[in-house]
């Protein structure tokens, strides 16, 4: 079947701009994960999401960063008045729910912010 | 917070093994996990270990001692395909914490 998908894979943008990341996790799993992976570095985690809801969003840096899951698949990672710093590769992770261990990761976003 | 660590780097022959290890000091945890990533690319799974032991699944095989905070990941019979990025995470509750990740070079 089809793995977690993300788009765009590469994304260039000026600083001061808004930005959206999308992601669709596997079919019927219910938990969707957002980690941001800076060169040299492994990822780090940014938010969960259990269905519509997001369970743990304290790996967001600041208010800049905001992610929404409505319907509890396709989720939209939001960086508004993006800065040099945010640039890196996002990844997307899901799984089949809580008590599932294995999360299946997305090709990821690179973002460029010049 | 989380402190995991593991080598930057590692070189090897084809045919060899390899042993990666991971000290990891974390508040919780709820397994361990090995992840293979090509340069370019999204992680894979390779590994879980939530009990004290060796996990082998064919080349690859996991050891977790959880009182002694350690782990590592023995790859043997290396192949060229596997010269690769490997990231040791520890799961706390529902997240990953990953290392920033050993950058294997395996040589002919």
């Amino acid at each position: 079947g089809a793995g977690v998908s993300q788009t765009p894979s590469n994304k260039v943008t000026e600083k001061g701009k808004y930005v959206e990341l999308r992601c669709d996790p596997i079919s019927g799993h219910t938990a969707l994960y957002w980690y941001r992976q800076s060169l040299g570095q492994g990822p780090e985690f940014l938010i969960y999401f259990q269905g519509t809801g997001a369970a743990d969003d304290s790996g967001l840096p600041n208010d800049r960063f905001f992610a929404v899951r409505p319907e509890g698949s396709v989720s939209t990672l939001k960086i508004q008045r993006t800065e040099r710093g945010d640039s890196a590769v996002y990844l997307c992770a899901s799984s089949l729910g809580d008590f599932s261990y294995e999360q299946y990761f997305g090709p990821g976003t690179r973002l460029t912010v010049t | 917070g989380q402190n995991i660590d593991q080598p930057t780097e590692m070189t090897a022959t084809e045919g060899a093994i390899v042993q990666i290890n991971c000290t990891y000091q974390t508040s919780g945890f709820n397994g361990l996990f090995w992840y293979q990533q090509h340069a370019g690319e999204a992680p894979t799974f390779l590994s879980y270990n939530v009990l004290d032991g060796l996990e082998e699944k064919g080349r690859f095989s996991s050891f977790l001692s959880r009182s002694k905070g350690y782990s590592y990941l023995l790859l043997k019979e290396l192949q060229m395909k596997d010269s690769a990025s490997y990231l040791c995470a520890v799961r706390t509750d529902y997240k990953l914490s990953f290392g920033a990740g050993t950058t294997v070079t395996v040589r002919a």
